[in-house]
């Protein structure tokens, strides 16, 4: 079984701070890891995937296979970020591309 | 491109009733996923169509039924429903529905149940 934990419900940080999402999976084989934003009225939307290792608006993740973590990143947060990020995974072994996501983690960024 | 696109964007049924709600892929895609979010939590996957044909399920009852035209549209379909059906439906659609394909969400249909 595949499984995505995100263990914060809401995080909340000053304008300028360092922000840092985090997410543990659980799945048997080779998963690929994702972080999905939801920006307020707005539809869901991919932020980055693992396997492209690119920043996207300063986000970062980097996964971990040792700790089954894909924490999500940013060094500086702006208020614009404010949004649900959801962490999900697909299994490589399963046929199409189901997402398994996680609860969601609310950020708040004050100013 | 005006993306995936779904309806009704917001309805209410009554208990044992049964709702059809819709989506149409985003030009070019050919796989549609329908995903259940309930307040507060992550979409859970429903199930995924294929070339007309369901692909993949996740554990939902088979209350829960879909459908997908030739067109690549599709069709959620929920009979009998139960107050814990009201959740945000959401259709994903990709291309192939292959692992590594950028998978698209449309903005949900809101189903509440009373």
């Amino acid at each position: 079984a595949q499984r995505v934990t995100q263990p914060e419900k809401l995080l909340s940080v000053f304008k300028g701070a360092p922000v840092e999402l985090k997410c543990n999976y659980s799945y048997s084989g080779s998963p690929e890891l994702f972080w999905y934003v939801q920006y307020s009225r707005q539809r869901l939307q991919l932020l980055l995937r693992h396997i492209s290792r690119e920043s996207i608006k300063g986000f970062t993740a980097d996964l971990n296979k040792g700790e089954t973590s894909f924490h999500l990143k940013k060094p500086f947060a702006q208020e614009e970020d404010s949004a649900m990020y959801y962490c999900a995974l697909s299994g490589t072994y399963t046929a199409g591309n189901m997402l398994t996501f996680g609860g969601g983690t609310r950020l708040m960024v004050k100013p | 491109d005006a993306g995936v696109t779904q309806s009704p964007t917001h309805l209410i049924k009554t208990r044992g009733q049964q709702v059809t709600l819709r989506c149409s892929p985003k030009s070019g895609h050919d796989t549609v996923s329908w995903y259940q979010q309930a307040l507060g939590q992550g979409p859970q996957f429903i199930f995924q169509y294929y070339e007309e044909e369901e692909r993949q399920r996740g554990n939902f009852p088979d209350r829960f039924s879909g459908h997908q035209f030739p067109n690549y549209s599709s069709e959620l379909n929920v009979n009998a429903l139960l107050l814990g059906d009201s959740a945000l439906y959401l259709c994903a659609s990709s291309l192939g529905g292959l692992s590594g394909n950028t998978i698209y969400f449309g903005e949900g249909s809101w189903l509440t149940v009373v």
